[in-house]
């Protein structure tokens, strides 16, 4: 059975970087078949997909979080990560990993989440 | 983008009753490029519907989505009490992929 785990701090301060990490299991992050995605949720409110990443390291991201969106892998480690910089307050949300297919982009297994909260 | 309209924002119904949630995209999503998704609180979101109309894997077949271009529908039959949770579409016809604002279902 696939499972994907969130990992990183769960505070950051204003204007620094947010990293979280992904690490896959029950499967490898190496199939040709599959995108690996990150996925928010602030709190009370709804889904936003921020990016997706293929095992060779291409990558696309939502045109509204792009600049400040750096998605990567390490096929070795089974994991993706996330860099999110100059967070603000409305970077405060759960963040998922999650995993869709290469030509049909719906989202089939997921992470239990990690609430990231941006506070001084 | 895409925008993806739910309705409406709370279904409260019985168990046994049926709930419809529709789902309105802003312009085509393509080849019935849609997804559902049921999420109960404090839980990850969970695949139900993909393609518009394929159930995923263990999904009761209680659960049927339908619709094509803009407008879709997920209609769960036989409400039962595990199925209150938060319901959301999403489209993968045209990136970036996007979510509905979802519908609450209570079952009273």
């Amino acid at each position: 059975q696939l499972q994907l785990q969130e990992s990183g701090p769960g505070l950051v301060k204003p204007s620094e970087t947010l990293s979280l990490t992904c690490s896959v299991s029950g499967g490898s992050i190496s199939s040709s078949s599959y995108y690996w995605g990150w996925i928010r949720q602030p709190p009370g409110k709804g889904l936003e997909w921020i990016g997706s990443i293929y095992y060779t390291g291409s990558t696309y991201y939502n045109p509204s979080l792009k600049s400040r969106v750096t998605i990567s892998v390490d096929t070795s480690k089974n994991q993706f990560s996330l860099k999110l910089t100059s967070v603000t307050a409305a970077d405060t949300a759960v963040y998922h990993c999650a995993r869709s297919g290469y030509y049909v982009r719906y989202f089939d297994y997921w992470g239990q989440g990690t609430l990231v909260t941006v506070s001084s | 983008e895409i925008v993806l309209t739910q309705s409406p924002g709370t279904l409260s119904l019985s168990p046994g009753e049926r709930a419809t949630l529709s789902c309105r995209a802003s312009q085509s999503v393509g080849s019935s490029y849609l997804a559902w998704y049921q999420q109960k609180s404090g839980q990850a979101p969970r695949l139900l519907i993909y393609g518009a109309s394929s159930r995923a894997t263990g999904i009761p077949d209680r659960f049927s989505g339908s619709g094509s271009g803009t407008d879709f529908t997920l209609t769960i039959r036989r409400l039962e009490p595990e199925d209150s949770a938060v319901y959301y579409c999403q489209q993968y016809g045209r990136s970036p992929e996007t979510f509905g604002q979802g519908t609450k279902v209570e079952i009273k």
